[in-house]
């Protein structure tokens, strides 16, 4: 069966320092990876979505940044974090043939102060 | 733009008795459909997906698509207090290149209560 890892469960930094989230996927091959954040009280905001090894697309212009190094290995970047990326970080997957169910991780919730 | 649009509540309703969430979407081309559940601090978890006009049963959950209507909704039946959760819509990209990136699109939720 397939499983989503997230980490850290939680984070607390301060503003301008770097943010580095990871995630990563076991069970399954050449997945469809996502990057959500939820801010509070708020809906799912798409991040970045990545088909394979190094095709990011990204949904909306900000500091993140996105990588995906390995198939199943999806890194969610920041050089300078500002106090609006507080939020809930989701990862998820999907195998996205043609439209499949998407399954997400346990989230990483991230304060910055 | 697409938009998905669910009431966002709060919804209460008392044990034992079917709740009703309600959604609607903009894109006619859209042939995707997923309900999830959210509890509080928790990620999102899938209870249900549609693809099909009509009526979709799982357990206590049925699914209503109606594409003429663009309308999709979840029956939650002998509502539970543990069915106390944000309930999501999301809706795939209909005939473009979101659709073949498996890519969705997301309500905000409508929060339900079930009281004992």
């Amino acid at each position: 069966s397939q499983t989503i890892h997230q980490w850290p469960a939680t984070l607390v930094q301060p503003v301008g320092s770097p943010l580095s989230l990871e995630c990563t996927v076991e069970g399954t091959s050449n997945p469809n990876l996502y990057w959500y954040r939820q801010a509070a009280g708020r809906g799912l905001q798409l991040l970045f979505y990545s088909v394979g090894i190094g095709q990011i697309s990204s949904e909306v212009p900000q500091n993140l940044s996105a990588s995906r190094p390995q198939d199943r290995q999806f890194i969610l970047s920041s050089k300078k974090l500002l106090l609006s990326d507080s939020g809930f970080y989701l990862c998820a997957w999907s195998l996205g043939q043609p439209v499949s169910e998407q399954y997400f991780g346990p989230g990483t919730r991230l304060t910055v102060t | 733009q697409k938009e998905v649009e669910q009431n966002s509540g709060p919804l209460s309703v008392p044990e034992g008795a079917i709740a009703s969430l309600n959604c609607t979407y903009s894109d006619r081309g859209s042939q995707s459909f997923f309900w999830y559940r959210q509890y509080s601090g928790k990620s999102p978890e899938l209870i249900m997906f549609i693809y099909s006009n009509g009526d979709k049963e799982d357990g206590r959950f049925t699914a209503q698509l109606n594409k003429a209507s663009q309308y999709v909704s979840l029956l939650i039946r002998d509502s539970q207090p543990s069915d106390s959760a944000t309930y999501l819509c999301a809706v795939n990209g209909g005939a473009d290149r979101g659709s073949t990136l498996g890519r969705l699109y997301f309500g905000r939720g409508t929060q339900l209560t079930v009281w004992p």
